[in-house]
């Protein structure tokens, strides 16, 4: 596709669920990020890939969350028992090779409820 | 540590005035800086990047930036508001070396344009 790809575009969850969101991002693209999105926030930075390999997850909030990108393109952010606090929007991005990822493409965003 | 402060959460201007937007930042070495816009349902895009060349940046959309280091300044003009500018606006530096790309943002700046 021409831009970065993210399914669901809402998902609603109840408190304990398991969720997993998906990340498409442009081909080509050696690196991939995650961030989250509290409302009325700027974005915080989760975890980031280069190809397969997660090379910073520092971000991660807790091990309820889990983030692969298995063959170095599609990537699938994982938050397992899903808390209220877990609500927000979660972007991905991806940058172009031998840019020294300053120019990241974001995704429009998966927007997580939790009730 | 690297972090940005912008300094207003809500700015509101008549279409065809300057805009400005303030971003304060701190960082133990020379920084790299962006500023992001994000449009309702829409995904963040890169304004501008200062990258310690010019301390004028020229961005879209009739966007500019100066670096102004004895201010730990960055803050972003345009000379005439157009009501399409209607968006919320992220102050964003480069924490850690290149190759990680962890982007941190600022709380974001609403910008009201009124006709």
């Amino acid at each position: 596709g021409a831009g970065v790809s993210q399914s669901p575009r809402y998902k609603v969850a109840k408190r304990g669920q398991d969720v997993a969101l998906r990340c498409d991002p442009i081909s080509g693209h050696v690196s991939l990020f995650w961030y989250q999105q509290a409302l009325g926030q700027g974005p915080e930075f989760l975890t980031y890939f280069q190809n397969e390999a997660q090379l910073d997850k520092s971000g991660l909030p807790s091990d309820r969350f889990f983030a692969e990108r298995p063959e170095g393109s599609v990537s699938t952010l994982k938050i397992q028992r899903t808390q209220q606090e877990d609500s927000a929007v979660y972007l991905c991005a991806s940058s172009t090779p031998g840019s020294t990822n300053e120019k990241l493409f974001f995704g429009s965003g998966t927007q997580l409820s939790v009730l | 540590a690297q972090s940005v402060t912008q300094l207003d959460s809500h700015v509101s201007v008549s279409e065809g005035t300057p805009v400005l937007l303030r971003c304060n930042y701190s960082s133990s070495y020379s920084p790299s800086l962006f500023w992001y816009v994000q449009h309702p349902n829409k995904g963040l895009q890169l304004l501008l990047k200062y990258t310690s060349a010019a301390t004028l940046v020229k961005g879209i959309n009739g966007f500019e930036a100066e670096f102004k280091k004895s201010e730990t300044s960055f803050h972003l003009t345009k000379p005439s508001a157009h009501m399409s500018d209607a968006a919320e606006y992220f102050c964003v530096v480069r924490g850690g070396s290149s190759n990680t790309g962890k982007l941190i943002f600022g709380q974001g700046t609403t910008l009201q344009v009124k006709p």
